[in-house]
């Protein structure tokens, strides 16, 4: 069975930084892309970032470009995202999810981890 | 940047069918997937490529799509159904997914 498990949300004020993980298991983890959605309080899902397998190819929303790293450690099955400058928007719950094929294209999402939430406030 | 369209709500009665729309521009030529997420709870892959079922998603959730316009189609709908439900596709031309805005299916 496929599992996602994410860590690392915490009250960050902004301007600060914050790293994420997400430790999978249950599946050739280097064989599939891997990414980032998350879900502000009340609000829809948004693709934050995705990386292929291996970590050749990286993307990122506009949103985060330049503030957020993904990136991905294939030793310990583990996905990261490495957030900088942190804004009151990106205030949300963070989920992890498998991608289908081993790059980002043509992607959907499945399964999803239970998420780990990032509050951004002063 | 690419933008999908979904109405806020929709309901339908048990037993009835419901059907929720994503709008986007030439969307048929697109693969488009849908998720359900039921309250705190994180979302699960309902359909893939447009009509594809995931295994475990029984055989009332159904999809098309062509033109501006994808819709997911809910027979018989259950109590369990009701949950918000998002439209997604990968937009090739920013290498970015996109996701709908999501509709709220509330079981009368």
């Amino acid at each position: 069975e496929v599992q996602l498990l994410e860590s690392g949300g915490d009250l960050v004020q902004p301007g600060g930084s914050l790293r994420l993980s997400c430790a999978a298991s249950g599946f050739t983890f280097s064989s599939y892309a891997m990414n980032w959605v998350r879900q502000a309080p009340g609000k829809g899902l948004e693709w934050v970032s995705g990386i292929s397998g291996a970590g050749s190819r990286t993307y990122y929303a506009n949103s985060v470009k330049g503030r957020f790293t993904v990136s991905r450690d294939e030793s310990n099955n583990t996905l990261y995202l490495h957030m900088n400058s942190l804004r009151a928007e990106d205030t949300a719950v963070y989920y992890c999810a498998k991608g289908r094929f081993i790059d980002v294209v043509e992607e959907y999402f499945d399964p999803w981890g239970q998420g780990t939430l990032v509050t951004v406030s002063s | 940047s690419y933008v999908l369209t979904q109405p806020p709500s929709v309901s339908a009665a048990p037993g009835q069918t419901a059907r929720i729309t994503c709008e986007g521009n030439n969307i048929g030529s697109k693969s488009v997937h849908w998720y359900h997420q039921r309250a705190g709870q994180a979302p699960v892959l309902v359909l893939y490529d447009d009509s594809d079922r995931p295994s475990g998603i029984p055989e009332r959730f159904s999809g098309s799509n062509s033109g501006n316009t994808a819709t997911l189609t809910i027979s018989r709908v259950e109590d369990g159904d009701e949950a918000d439900y998002y439209c997604q596709v990968w937009d090739g031309t920013s290498a970015q997914a996109v996701f709908g805005g999501g509709t709220q299916l509330t079981v009368l």
